[in-house]
Protein backbone atom coordinates (compact mmCIF):
# COMPACT_ATOMS: atom_id res chain seq x y z
CA UNK A 1 0.00 0.00 0.00
CA UNK A 2 1.24 3.59 -1.14
CA UNK A 3 1.57 5.50 2.13
CA UNK A 4 2.55 9.20 3.29
CA UNK A 5 2.98 9.12 6.63
CA UNK A 6 3.36 12.85 8.34
CA UNK A 7 5.15 13.87 11.79
CA UNK A 8 2.88 14.91 15.05
CA UNK A 9 1.50 18.45 15.63
CA UNK A 10 3.87 21.26 16.76
CA UNK A 11 3.37 24.28 18.61
CA UNK A 12 6.51 26.86 18.28
CA UNK A 13 6.69 30.21 18.88
CA UNK A 14 7.17 33.77 16.23
CA UNK A 15 11.13 33.10 15.42
CA UNK A 16 11.15 29.60 15.92
CA UNK A 17 12.60 27.37 13.60
CA UNK A 18 10.69 24.26 12.22
CA UNK A 19 10.94 20.75 10.45
CA UNK A 20 7.83 19.07 9.20
CA UNK A 21 8.22 15.27 7.99
CA UNK A 22 6.30 12.87 5.48
CA UNK A 23 7.70 9.76 5.21
CA UNK A 24 6.65 7.65 1.71
CA UNK A 25 6.43 3.96 1.88
CA UNK A 26 4.70 1.10 -0.80
CA UNK A 27 6.38 3.15 -4.02
CA UNK A 28 10.27 3.56 -5.06
CA UNK A 29 10.77 7.16 -4.11
CA UNK A 30 12.46 8.47 -6.96
CA UNK A 31 10.04 7.49 -8.66
CA UNK A 32 7.81 10.65 -7.58
CA UNK A 33 7.77 14.15 -6.65
CA UNK A 34 6.09 15.37 -3.15
CA UNK A 35 4.23 18.18 -3.09
CA UNK A 36 3.47 20.69 0.03
CA UNK A 37 0.35 22.26 0.13
CA UNK A 38 -0.86 24.78 3.00
CA UNK A 39 -4.55 24.68 4.50
CA UNK A 40 -5.15 27.42 6.57
CA UNK A 41 -7.80 27.37 9.27
CA UNK A 42 -11.06 27.01 7.64
CA UNK A 43 -9.55 27.95 4.41
CA UNK A 44 -8.91 26.12 1.14
CA UNK A 45 -5.85 25.02 -0.50
CA UNK A 46 -3.11 26.73 -1.43
CA UNK A 47 0.41 24.83 -3.73
CA UNK A 48 3.59 25.34 -1.55
CA UNK A 49 6.02 23.64 -3.82
CA UNK A 50 7.05 20.49 -5.07
CA UNK A 51 10.45 18.48 -5.04
CA UNK A 52 11.98 15.93 -7.21
CA UNK A 53 13.72 13.49 -5.16
CA UNK A 54 16.11 12.17 -7.74
CA UNK A 55 17.93 15.18 -7.45
CA UNK A 56 15.98 17.83 -5.18
CA UNK A 57 15.02 19.89 -7.98
CA UNK A 58 12.29 21.84 -6.36
CA UNK A 59 9.74 24.27 -7.35
CA UNK A 60 7.92 27.02 -4.94
CA UNK A 61 4.50 28.69 -5.24
CA UNK A 62 6.09 32.78 -4.97
CA UNK A 63 3.77 33.03 -2.45
CA UNK A 64 6.09 30.99 -0.21
CA UNK A 65 9.34 30.94 -2.20
CA UNK A 66 12.18 32.65 0.33
CA UNK A 67 10.35 31.45 3.59
CA UNK A 68 10.28 27.84 2.84
CA UNK A 69 12.74 25.16 2.30
CA UNK A 70 12.03 21.37 0.63
CA UNK A 71 14.13 18.77 1.10
CA UNK A 72 14.18 15.07 1.01
CA UNK A 73 16.61 12.41 2.25
CA UNK A 74 16.47 9.28 -0.03
CA UNK A 75 17.96 7.29 2.13
CA UNK A 76 14.94 7.04 4.35
CA UNK A 77 11.92 8.01 1.49
CA UNK A 78 11.85 11.24 3.79
CA UNK A 79 10.49 14.70 2.56
CA UNK A 80 10.73 17.86 4.79
CA UNK A 81 8.93 20.95 4.60
CA UNK A 82 11.32 23.77 6.99
CA UNK A 83 10.60 26.92 8.18
CA UNK A 84 13.80 29.45 9.20
CA UNK A 85 11.72 31.58 11.24
CA UNK A 86 8.18 31.03 11.66
CA UNK A 87 5.23 33.42 11.82
CA UNK A 88 2.03 33.62 13.34
CA UNK A 89 0.67 33.56 10.09
CA UNK A 90 1.96 29.97 9.09
CA UNK A 91 -0.82 28.46 11.39
CA UNK A 92 -1.97 25.92 9.37
CA UNK A 93 -2.65 22.36 8.48
CA UNK A 94 0.13 21.40 5.88
CA UNK A 95 -0.01 18.28 3.87
CA UNK A 96 2.05 16.43 1.74
CA UNK A 97 1.01 14.27 -1.48
CA UNK A 98 2.65 12.02 -4.21
CA UNK A 99 2.79 13.90 -7.19
CA UNK A 100 3.45 12.63 -10.62
CA UNK A 101 5.13 14.22 -13.87
CA UNK A 102 3.43 15.90 -16.50
CA UNK A 103 0.61 14.11 -17.47
CA UNK A 104 0.07 12.63 -14.41
CA UNK A 105 0.67 15.28 -12.27
CA UNK A 106 -2.37 15.23 -10.03
CA UNK A 107 -1.75 14.27 -6.30
CA UNK A 108 -1.95 10.64 -5.09
CA UNK A 109 -2.11 9.75 -2.27
CA UNK A 110 -2.08 12.59 0.58
CA UNK A 111 -0.44 12.26 3.66
CA UNK A 112 -2.64 12.88 6.73
CA UNK A 113 -1.81 16.59 7.66
CA UNK A 114 0.66 18.12 10.24
CA UNK A 115 -1.20 20.99 12.48
CA UNK A 116 1.88 23.72 12.83
CA UNK A 117 0.35 26.60 15.98
CA UNK A 118 2.73 29.49 15.78
CA UNK A 119 1.56 31.39 19.04
CA UNK A 120 3.46 33.52 21.61
CA UNK B 1 -0.56 31.82 -12.53
CA UNK B 2 -3.25 30.26 -13.81
CA UNK B 3 -6.35 31.38 -11.23
CA UNK B 4 -9.21 28.59 -10.82
CA UNK B 5 -12.41 29.48 -9.85
CA UNK B 6 -14.61 27.05 -8.37
CA UNK B 7 -19.09 27.55 -8.36
CA UNK B 8 -20.95 27.64 -6.44
CA UNK B 9 -18.75 27.96 -2.98
CA UNK B 10 -21.86 25.87 -1.15
CA UNK B 11 -24.04 23.73 -2.62
CA UNK B 12 -27.19 22.55 -0.92
CA UNK B 13 -29.06 18.98 -2.34
CA UNK B 14 -31.15 16.27 -1.09
CA UNK B 15 -29.33 12.58 -0.88
CA UNK B 16 -30.15 11.23 -3.79
CA UNK B 17 -30.24 14.05 -5.76
CA UNK B 18 -27.69 14.89 -8.51
CA UNK B 19 -24.34 17.52 -7.99
CA UNK B 20 -23.41 19.68 -10.30
CA UNK B 21 -19.81 21.11 -9.21
CA UNK B 22 -17.91 23.45 -11.85
CA UNK B 23 -14.42 24.84 -11.84
CA UNK B 24 -13.19 27.15 -14.47
CA UNK B 25 -9.60 27.98 -15.34
CA UNK B 26 -8.38 31.62 -16.41
CA UNK B 27 -6.51 30.03 -19.29
CA UNK B 28 -6.63 26.57 -20.94
CA UNK B 29 -5.57 23.76 -18.63
CA UNK B 30 -6.45 21.25 -21.86
CA UNK B 31 -7.56 18.30 -19.67
CA UNK B 32 -4.94 18.35 -17.14
CA UNK B 33 -7.69 18.90 -14.23
CA UNK B 34 -7.96 16.99 -11.06
CA UNK B 35 -10.80 16.84 -8.57
CA UNK B 36 -10.29 16.18 -4.49
CA UNK B 37 -12.50 15.15 -1.78
CA UNK B 38 -12.01 16.48 1.34
CA UNK B 39 -14.10 15.26 4.76
CA UNK B 40 -14.41 16.94 7.80
CA UNK B 41 -10.96 16.32 10.20
CA UNK B 42 -9.53 14.25 7.31
CA UNK B 43 -6.87 14.67 4.51
CA UNK B 44 -7.73 14.55 0.73
CA UNK B 45 -8.55 11.95 -1.64
CA UNK B 46 -8.28 11.80 -5.26
CA UNK B 47 -11.58 10.94 -6.89
CA UNK B 48 -11.02 12.16 -10.73
CA UNK B 49 -7.59 12.89 -13.05
CA UNK B 50 -7.21 13.91 -16.46
CA UNK B 51 -10.46 15.94 -16.56
CA UNK B 52 -12.53 12.91 -16.78
CA UNK B 53 -10.78 9.45 -15.07
CA UNK B 54 -12.27 8.14 -12.01
CA UNK B 55 -9.40 6.96 -9.34
CA UNK B 56 -8.95 3.95 -8.58
CA UNK B 57 -11.99 2.66 -6.04
CA UNK B 58 -13.62 5.55 -6.56
CA UNK B 59 -17.51 4.84 -6.91
CA UNK B 60 -19.18 5.59 -10.65
CA UNK B 61 -21.79 8.12 -9.36
CA UNK B 62 -18.62 10.45 -9.22
CA UNK B 63 -17.85 11.65 -12.56
CA UNK B 64 -15.97 14.29 -14.30
CA UNK B 65 -16.16 16.14 -18.04
CA UNK B 66 -14.95 19.21 -19.61
CA UNK B 67 -11.74 20.74 -21.74
CA UNK B 68 -10.18 23.77 -22.06
CA UNK B 69 -11.48 26.08 -19.36
CA UNK B 70 -14.63 24.72 -17.94
CA UNK B 71 -14.65 21.38 -15.88
CA UNK B 72 -17.51 19.63 -14.01
CA UNK B 73 -18.11 17.39 -11.49
CA UNK B 74 -20.95 15.25 -11.17
CA UNK B 75 -22.38 13.30 -8.40
CA UNK B 76 -25.39 11.44 -9.42
CA UNK B 77 -27.37 9.92 -6.26
CA UNK B 78 -25.32 11.64 -3.61
CA UNK B 79 -25.18 9.50 -0.89
CA UNK B 80 -24.78 10.56 3.06
CA UNK B 81 -20.94 10.11 2.94
CA UNK B 82 -20.45 12.53 -0.13
CA UNK B 83 -21.09 15.71 2.32
CA UNK B 84 -17.74 17.64 1.46
CA UNK B 85 -15.70 20.10 0.54
CA UNK B 86 -14.22 19.82 -2.96
CA UNK B 87 -11.23 21.25 -4.72
CA UNK B 88 -9.97 21.25 -8.49
CA UNK B 89 -6.42 21.53 -9.28
CA UNK B 90 -5.09 22.22 -12.70
CA UNK B 91 -1.54 20.44 -13.40
CA UNK B 92 -0.93 21.70 -17.19
CA UNK B 93 2.03 23.58 -16.16
CA UNK B 94 3.39 20.96 -14.21
CA UNK B 95 5.67 21.12 -12.44
CA UNK B 96 3.69 24.28 -10.78
CA UNK B 97 0.21 23.81 -9.81
CA UNK B 98 -2.86 25.72 -8.65
CA UNK B 99 -5.95 24.59 -6.84
CA UNK B 100 -9.42 25.89 -7.15
CA UNK B 101 -11.16 27.91 -3.74
CA UNK B 102 -13.50 24.74 -2.87
CA UNK B 103 -17.23 23.83 -3.25
CA UNK B 104 -18.68 23.12 0.29
CA UNK B 105 -21.30 20.35 -0.78
CA UNK B 106 -23.89 20.16 2.07
CA UNK B 107 -27.01 18.62 2.58
CA UNK B 108 -30.21 20.49 2.12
Amino acid sequence: EVQLVQSGAEVKKPGDSLRISCKASGYSFTTYWITWVRQMPGKGLEWMGNIDPTDSYTNYSPSFQGHVTISVDKSISTAYLHWGSLEASDTAMYFCARQGQYTYGYFDPWGQGTQVTVSS
Amino acid sequence: EIVMTQSPATLSVSPGERATLSCRASQSVSNKLAWYQQKPGQSHRLLIYGASTRAAGIPARFSGSGSGTEFTLTISGVQSEDFAVYYCQQYNNWPRNTFGQGTKLEIK
